[in-house]
C-alpha cells in the first residue's frame, strides 16, 4: 500500500511569514511529486511538481525533495490570507498514477 | 490556460438509480482520470484511462463503476446502481505528460445520493 502522509494542522502563520508544509511518502520507486493546493468545495489546483532532488522554486513557492528521506515540503514565503486552503502533496510511482495525501490546512492571519 | 470541464455540478439521485458523470478533458491529453473526495477525506484514486481502454482501477472501482471516451473529447463515468456511500465530489484530471507536466483537475461534480 503506498502511503502519503501529511499533518493535518491546522498550521497557523502570521502574514507575511514563511509557511512549510511537509510530506512523507512510503513507495522508495516514486519519481514525481506534485504540491496542489484545494479551496474548501472546490477541486485541486496544481502549485508545483518536482520530479529531482534538491529545491525548485516558482514565485512565492519553493518545493524542496529528499528521496533519500522520502521527504518532500513546500515552502510559502511572504503568506498572504488568500494562501488560507488545504496543501495536498501527491506522489506518483512507475504506474502514472498519483497518490494524495489527507492534506495540510494552511490559516494565514493578517 | 486549458481547463478540464465537467458536468454536472452537482447531482442529487435517489439510492439505487444510474448516474452518469461528464468530463471533456485537455484536448491534446493523452491520460484520463476519476477520483472522489468523500467529504472531509483524502481524494482517493478510481480508474485511469489511456488509449480508450482501463489502465489501472482501484479497489473502490468495481463492477457498479464504468468508464467510456463515447466520441473525441467526452469521458464519462457511470455508476449504475448508487448507494449512500457514494455521496462525494467526483473529479476528473488529465495528464499530458510531456515538459513540466501535473495533472489537470476539473471543478467536480458533487453528488448526493438520498
Amino acid at each position: 500500500q503506498k502511503e502519503v502522509e501529511q499533518n493535518s494542522g491546522p498550521l497557523s502563520v502570521p502574514e507575511g511569514a514563511i509557511a512549510s508544509l511537509n510530506c512523507t511518502y512510503s513507495d522508495r520507486g516514486s519519481q514525481s511529486f506534485f504540491w496542489y493546493r484545494q479551496y474548501s468545495g472546490k477541486s485541486p489546483e496544481l502549485i508545483m511538481s518536482i520530479y529531482s532532488n534538491g529545491d525548485k522554486e516558482d514565485g512565492r513557492f519553493t518545493a524542496q525533495l529528499n528521496k533519500a528521506s522520502q521527504y518532500v515540503s513546500l515552502l510559502i514565503r511572504d503568506s498572504q490570507p488568500s494562501d488560507s486552503a488545504t496543501y495536498l502533496c501527491a506522489v506518483e510511482g512507475g504506474s502514472y498514477i498519483p497518490t494524495f495525501g489527507r492534506g495540510t490546512s494552511l490559516i494565514v492571519h493578517p | 490556460e486549458p481547463e478540464v470541464t465537467q458536468t454536472p455540478s452537482h447531482q442529487v439521485t435517489q439510492m439505487g438509480q444510474e448516474v452518469i458523470l461528464r468530463c471533456v478533458p485537455i484536448s491534446n491529453h493523452l491520460y484520463f482520470y476519476w477520483y472522489r473526495q468523500i467529504l472531509g477525506q483524502k481524494v482517493e484514486f478510481l480508474v485511469s484511462f489511456y488509449n480508450n481502454e482501463i489502465s489501472e482501477k482501484s479497489e473502490i472501482f468495481d463492477d457498479q463503476f464504468s468508464v467510456e471516451r463515447p466520441d473525441g473529447s467526452n469521458f464519462t463515468l457511470k455508476i449504475r446502481s448508487t448507494k449512500l456511500e457514494d455521496s462525494a465530489m467526483y473529479f476528473c484530471a488529465s495528464n499530458g505528460r510531456t515538459g513540466n507536466y501535473g495533472y489537470t483537475f476539473g471543478s467536480g461534480t458533487r453528488l448526493t445520493v438520498v
